[in-house]
């Protein structure tokens, strides 16, 4: 079946470092959901990435889609504690009625 | 928060038993959709009600039913319920028009299966 790969699993850094977690598609993906998940939380919708190409921001993170739109990243730069979570990509495939497919999530832990 | 919840939070049940989880959509969004999340892993669609009728479904067999009524909250119901179905269970609305795009999450239903 389609599948959204994420990677890495986890990721551990120093407050202040960069993060950066990748996703990719084996197929072209109408669209691309980013959602932020905390521990014992329910997923958050944090942006959603339409175009070819496109590059979002918001505040420190840095969302891409790929040229083919079957790629896409998400970059925080400087972490901070409350970055703390887990964060899914999340592709739609075939159009608007196509089911929305999760990745299994990056899991950041940020140290102090 | 989302306005979207969900009951009851927690729940235990023994293999072969059936479950009924409820959700109330955000007010306006007519499109419920509901996932099973198992632990460590990213949310997995299971099936998607508009306009109180099953628009999509994921991988998942017949034992997983819904309902959605009028005022647009739905039910997930699960038969014959096996120890893999211990998961938590997420309901996320979004906004009028079936595969519209931002999910709405409610808080989940935590299910344990004995």
């Amino acid at each position: 079946g389609q599948q959204v790969m994420q990677i890495p699993q986890y990721q551990h850094v120093q407050e202040g470092e960069d993060f950066t977690t990748y996703c990719n598609s084996s197929t072209t993906l109408s669209n691309i959901q980013w959602y932020k998940q905390r521990p014992g939380g329910h997923p958050v919708f944090l942006i959603q990435l339409v175009k070819s190409g496109e590059v979002k921001k918001q505040k420190r993170l840095t969302f891409q889609f790929g040229e083919a739109k079957k790629n896409s990243s998400l970059h925080i730069t400087a972490t901070q504690t409350t970055d703390v979570g887990t964060y899914f990509c999340a592709g739609r495939h075939g159009g608007s009625q196509g089911n929305l497919i999760f990745g299994k999530g990056t899991k950041l832990s940020v140290k102090p | 928060e989302t306005g979207v919840t969900q009951s009851p939070t927690h729940l235990i049940k023994t293999r072969g038993q059936q479950v009924t989880l409820r959700c109330s959509s955000q007010s306006g969004h007519n499109t419920v959709s509901w996932y099973q999340q198992a632990l460590g892993q990213g949310p997995q669609f299971i099936f998607q009600y508009y306009r109180e009728e099953e628009n999509g479904r994921g991988n998942f067999p017949p034992r997983f039913s819904g309902l959605q009524f009028p005022n647009y909250s739905s039910e997930l119901n699960v038969n014959a319920l096996e120890l893999d179905d211990s998961a938590l269970y997420l309901c996320a609305s979004s906004a009028p028009g079936p595969g519209t795009d931002t999910q709405y999450f409610g808080p989940g239903t935590r299910l344990t299966v004995l």
